[in-house]
């Protein structure tokens, strides 16, 4: 079956660690997209790509990072800088940037200790 | 800053009742969506309306757009248990291709 697959569901971080989350898709998608969710609120966008070796900074990326080299996969990396990382992050995929609907994996849940 | 807002912030019924939520944008749109998020996990689109439509169904759902109030709402006709879920409404504003997400209504549906 298509979809998005993201991994860890959970990941417990160290203060001064980074972390990187991953997110594959099989739908053969051009765009590719991450996002922050914080307890009760919308999300709000991290990074996005719209084809493979690019990709544009969202609206808080600040404190992370992210690679295209594969068309499938688009990892998120959770840096030292990034002074709230505690949250919930959401990989979406879509046809192309232009068509907007969103297919999103099942989320990453990541907790500073 | 937020292209989206719903209202209301959180909605509780019993079964069998519909259930209405609002979406306010502030910036022109091409296409406004639905989404439904279940606690703890990913997204799942429900409806795309277009720019030039006024109203579409899905099933038990329909989505009406007024482009000239920059409003759009969400009515689950008939609602189940399974319906409990967080909703966000979403846009993508001309000048740029990615979604902005409002902050969602929290819909409780009680048997």
């Amino acid at each position: 079956d298509g979809g998005i697959t993201q991994s860890p569901k959970y990941l417990f971080r160290k203060e001064g660690q980074n972390v990187t989350l991953s997110c594959e898709q099989n739908l053969n998608h051009d765009a590719m997209y991450w996002y922050r969710q914080d307890p009760g609120q919308g999300l709000r966008l991290i990074y996005y790509s719209q084809i493979v070796n690019d990709f544009q900074k969202g609206d808080i990326a600040e404190g992370y990072s992210v690679s295209r080299e594969k068309k499938e996969s688009f990892p998120l990396t959770v840096t030292s800088a990034q002074k709230n990382p505690t949250a919930f992050y959401l990989c979406a995929s879509s046809i192309s940037p232009q068509t907007g609907e969103l297919f999103f994996g099942e989320g990453s849940r990541l907790t500073v200790l | 800053s937020q292209q989206g807002e719903e209202d209301p912030q959180a909605l509780s019924i019993q079964e069998g009742e519909n259930a209405t939520m609002n979406c306010s944008y502030k910036t022109s749109i091409n296409n406004l969506q639905w989404y439904r998020q279940n606690s703890g996990r990913g997204l799942v689109h429900l409806i795309l309306i277009r720019s030039n439509e006024r109203e579409k169904h899905s099933g038990r759902l329909r989505v009406t757009l007024d482009t000239s109030k920059k409003s759009s709402s969400l009515l689950i006709t008939a609602s189940r248990a399974a319906d409990t879920a967080s909703y966000f409404c979403a846009t993508p504003p001309r000048s740029f291709q990615k979604l902005v997400f409002g902050t969602g209504t929290r819909l409780l549906v009680s048997p």
